[in-house]
């Protein structure tokens, strides 16, 4: 069965750096999604991403974050400076249309420590 | 600024019994609702769901019951399973689906 991955698993980084989370989508989805589970919180939306422009963005996807899809397969997140409240699991999504009818499929998440 | 709500953040259930998992929600623009099972270290998978046109959907031991006066669906699982054991979230969309908003989840512990 298809699935979403994500890579790494875990991401250790120190304050102020640069990191990019990666996420190859469902080959045939066209939307993609990123969100944040900060620990004990809820899930919480980021990012959605369609025909390689964003769709629509949560006050939490501010300037220290972009979205890309450099090539067919990749979906990527980057964190230009991390803060420590960066820190959470950071989930990828992609569905095959926008919309109620379509289930978006999850990865298994990164884990991003921020130190 | 909580738009969907789960007021249980935890349920113990013997194995057998009914599980029942509730959810609120307070945007009446919202159309379209779903369930999420999420397992420790994976992301979350979905379960079942429902459009605001329906009042229940059932898909095996899973029903979701929406009262749409109420602003309120629930999730049923019966019977329930140990395998069940996991966190549930909610989430709701409006009609055109392009965000969905999540609610803190409900960890459900079935008992052997």
């Amino acid at each position: 069965e298809p699935e979403v991955t994500q890579t790494p698993s875990h991401q250790v980084t120190q304050m102020g750096q640069e990191v990019i989370l990666r996420c190859v989508p469902i080959s045939n989805h066209l939307y993609f999604y990123w969100y944040r589970q900060i620990l004990g919180q809820k899930v919480e939306f980021l990012v959605s991403f369609y025909n390689n422009e964003i769709s629509e963005k949560s006050e939490i996807f501010d300037d220290q974050f972009s979205v890309e899809r450099p090539d067919g397969s990749n979906f990527t997140l980057k964190i230009r400076s991390t803060k420590l409240e960066d820190s959470a699991m950071y989930f990828c999504a992609s569905s095959g249309e926008r919309g109620v009818a379509y289930e978006q499929y999850f990865g298994p998440g990164t884990r991003l420590t921020v130190t | 600024d909580q738009q969907v709500k789960q007021n249980s953040p935890s349920l113990s259930v013997q194995e057998g019994r009914i599980s029942i998992l509730n959810c609120d929600y307070t945007n009446s623009m919202f159309d379209y609702f779903l369930w999420y099972k999420k397992y420790p270290a994976e992301g979350p998978t979905f379960l079942i769901s429902i459009s605001s046109i329906k009042d229940k959907n059932e898909d095996g031991r899973f029903t979701v019951f929406l009262n749409k006066s109420a602003k309120h669906l629930s999730l049923h699982i019966v019977p329930s399973q140990p395998g069940d054991s996991a966190v549930y979230f909610c989430a709701a969309s409006d009609i055109i689906g392009n965000q969905f908003y999540f609610g803190t989840g409900t960890s459900l512990t079935v008992i052997p």
